[in-house]
C-alpha cells in the first residue's frame, strides 16, 4: 500500500513569492492534515481537511491556505512568503473512522531566501 | 495556553540500555495521546493512548498514560542503534488538532 506522498521534496522561494505544496493521502483516507516543523520547534498544526472542507485551523495567518480536491489530495498555499516560513511542511492523512491515527508523508522542505 | 512538554530533550545511551521518555501535557481538551518516531522526515505512528493505566506494547516498546497526573511515558528496552530517532509526543484535542511536544532526540551508541 502506498503511503502519503508529497511534492516537491524541496522548494526554494524568495520573500514575497507564493509557494504551493501538494499532498496525496493514502488510498481510502479522506482526511488530510498539514503541519509546519520549523527548526528548533515542534510540529505545529496548520490545517485539517475532510471531504473537501476545511474542518479546523491552527494559529497561522490567513496567508496560509489550502484546499482538498475530490480525489482527497490536497494543496497548501503560502502567500507573501516571509523568511520565517522556512520549514519542513508535513502532510498526514487518516481514515474517517480512525481520526486519531495519522500517517505522515516525507514532507516538503521550503526555504525562503 | 495548551502545551506538551517532553523530557529529556536529548538522550545518549549505549546499545542494550533501557530508556524512559517522558511527556507531560496541559491542554484544554483531551481526546488521546500519541507517540511517533521520526527518523528522517516522516513521523511514524507508535501508540495511541486514551485510558489511564493501560499499557500498550509493541515489541521492545511500551507506553502508558496517567490522565490524573497528565503525563505519559515511553519505554524502550534492550535498545538498538536502529532506535536512534526523535520521539514525538502529541495530544489530540479533538477536531483533529494535534499539539506536539518538541521531541526527545534519542541516540543509541554501539
Amino acid at each position: 500500500e502506498a503511503g502519503v506522498t508529497q511534492s516537491p521534496t524541496h522548494l526554494i522561494k524568495t520573500r514575497g513569492q507564493q509557494a504551493t505544496l501538494r499532498c496525496s493521502p493514502i488510498s481510502g483516507h479522506t482526511s488530510v492534515y498539514w503541519y509546519q516543523q520549523a527548526l528548533g520547534l515542534g510540529l505545529q498544526f496548520l490545517l485539517w481537511y475532510d471531504e473537501g472542507e476545511e474542518r479546523n485551523r491552527g494559529n497561522f495567518p490567513p496567508r496560509f491556505s489550502g484546499r482538498q480536491f475530490p480525489n482527497y489530495s490536497s494543496e497548501l498555499n503560502v502567500n507573501a512568503l516571509e523568511l520565517e516560513d522556512s520549514a519542513l511542511y508535513l502532510c498526514a492523512s487518516s481514515l474517517a473512522l480512525a481520526p486519531d491515527t495519522q500517517y505522515f508523508g516525507p514532507g516538503t522542505r521550503l526555504t525562503v531566501l | 495556553e495548551d502545551k506538551v512538554v517532553q523530557s529529556p530533550l536529548s538522550l545518549v545511551v549505549h546499545e542494550g540500555d533501557t530508556v524512559t521518555l517522558n511527556c507531560s501535557y496541559e491542554v484544554t481538551n483531551f481526546r488521546s495521546l500519541l507517540w511517533y518516531k521520526q527518523e528522517k522526515k516522516a513521523p511514524t505512528f507508535l501508540f495511541m493512548l486514551t485510558s489511564s493505566g493501560i499499557e500498550k506494547k509493541s515489541g521492545r516498546l511500551s507506553s502508558i498514560l496517567d490522565k490524573k497526573e497528565l503525563f505519559s511515558i515511553l519505554n524502550i528496552t534492550a535498545t538498538q542503534t536502529g532506535d536512534s530517532a526523535i520521539y514525538l509526543c502529541a495530544v489530540n484535542q479533538g477536531a483533529q488538532k494535534l499539539v506536539f511536544g518538541q521531541g526527545t532526540r534519542l541516540t543509541i551508541n554501539p
